[in-house]
């Protein structure tokens, strides 16, 4: 079975502009998050989706948002940004059930200049 | 509100030695618990989860794990590090309800030949 996938793995952007990041989760995972992970702050959640709806959502500004598609996969937008947005961003995907265990990608390298 | 507590940010160990890495969550009702390890620019992988039934889990490369309710711990052990061991250790916890997953803020794990 194929892992979870994210694209692109690095990505430079400049304060202001936009990004769109992808999540391709395991087949059969109906359910994905994010997560953002910085060497100041560490891992913090930013949401989850299960089938096309938020489930769950993190403490970050609205200028963080995702979706999901109908085959599970999900984008993550970040709008406006910021140089504190640089960061490795992870998604991760979970087969239903609470005590199922998250499945990551390698992840976004997010470069704010 | 949950949270999960790594008090060492960094460890370092001789190849060959024993290893204990520490965890401590907080809240009132039952955990589920994981231990997760990231090499450099990669993802995380899941090590081994606790849910219930017997304390002491087992997971992938060696490492095993003892769940403590006393102690609100979930302890990470192996008895004979290898080089290739040396990454960052997350403990995190979830509980049933609630489908986010909490992370610590990580263990660097440095072994010295």
């Amino acid at each position: 079975k194929a892992g979870v996938t994210q694209t692109p793995r690095y990505l430079i952007k400049t304060r202001g502009q936009q990004v769109t990041l992808s999540c391709s989760p395991i087949s059969g995972h109906r359910s994905v998050s994010w997560y953002q992970q910085t060497p100041g702050q560490g891992l913090q959640f930013l949401f989850e989706y299960f089938s096309e709806t938020q489930r769950n959502k993190g403490n970050f500004p609205g200028r963080f948002s995702g979706r999901q598609f109908s085959n599970s996969r999900s984008e993550m937008n970040v709008s406006t940004l910021e140089l504190g947005d640089s960061a490795l961003y992870l998604c991760a995907s979970r087969a239903e059930g609470y005590n199922s265990p998250l499945h990551f990608g390698n992840g976004t390298r997010l470069t704010v200049t | 509100a949950q949270s999960v507590t790594q008090p060492d940010i960094h460890i370092t160990v001789s190849e060959g030695a024993s290893l204990e890495l520490r965890c401590n969550y907080s809240y009132g009702a039952t955990p589920y618990l994981f231990w997760y390890v990231q090499s450099p620019g990669q993802g995380l992988q899941l090590l081994l989860k606790y849910f219930s039934g017997d304390t002491l889990v087992q997971g992938i490369k060696g490492f095993e794990a003892e769940f403590k309710r006393s102690q609100s711990s979930f302890n990470l052990r192996k008895p004979s590090v290898h080089w290739s061991d040396a990454a960052e250790y997350f403990c995190a916890v979830a509980f049933f309800g609630n489908e986010k997953l909490t992370f610590g803020t990580g263990t660097r794990l440095t072994i010295i030949p």
